[in-house]
């Protein structure tokens, strides 16, 4: 069964870091491309940012470039979010999905998410 | 950035009703466009890609049209457990967009 399982989350103030993870499982990792998604309170999905199945490709949004970085470890079936500079419009449940191939430019939907983990900066 | 704009923002329906949602892209997608069901607390679900295509695990009752910059969300006959937001995702260009979501409540 193809399975992800983040973690990582919790609070953190304003302006410091965080490390989330993603666990997959069940299929072939380094195949496969992976999104970070998220959805603050109240509001809807947002993607946030994405990693080619090699991890030579990464991708963000423009509202977290520069201060988030996404990379992988295929050998541990796992990709991470470093995020720093953390500001309160970050607080979020922050998901994990696969791609349906290795790029991320390609998707037919994310039919397999986690979750997800909690992340809300306050002081 | 493709921005995408769903409407209604939320709607009240009883069990039974036929239900549409609709999805209007910023540019063309050509078909490259997504549904989701979100309920509180739990992992979205993909119900739709490709604009028309059903997910295996998806109920029967929804359905998907459109291409180009208009989409549809068709809940045939609304269930109790359809209650719940529904998101549409442009999957054309990075970054991937989502519409701001529609909530679907009991009337």
């Amino acid at each position: 069964e193809v399975q992800v399982l983040e973690s990582g989350g919790g609070l953190v103030q304003p302006g410091g870091s965080l490390r989330l993870s993603c666990a997959a499982s069940g299929f072939t990792f380094s195949s496969y491309a992976m999104s970070w998604v998220r959805q603050a309170p109240g509001k809807g999905l947002e993607w946030v940012s994405g990693i080619s199945g090699s991890g030579s490709s990464t991708y963000y949004a423009d509202s977290v470039k520069g201060r988030f970085t996404i990379s992988r470890d295929n050998s541990k079936s796992t990709v991470y979010l470093q995020m720093n500079s953390l500001r309160a419009e970050d607080t979020a449940v922050y998901y994990c999905a696969p791609h349906s191939s290795g790029w991320v430019g390609y998707s037919s939907g994310w039919d397999v998410w986690g979750q997800g983990t909690t992340v809300t900066v306050s002081s | 950035d493709i921005q995408m704009t769903q409407s209604p923002s939320s709607l009240s329906a009883s069990v039974g009703d036929r239900v549409t949602i609709t999805c209007r892209a910023s540019q063309s997608i050509s078909t490259y466009l997504n549904w989701y069901q979100h309920k509180p607390g739990k992992a979205p679900k993909l119900l739709i890609y490709g604009a028309s295509s059903l997910h295996s695990g998806a109920p029967s009752g929804f359905s998907g049209s459109g291409s180009g910059t208009d989409f549809t969300l068709t809940i045939s006959s609304l269930q109790p457990e359809d209650f719940a937001s529904y998101y549409c995702q442009q999957s054309y260009s990075i970054p991937y967009t989502f519409g701001q979501g529609t909530r679907v409540e009991i009337k």
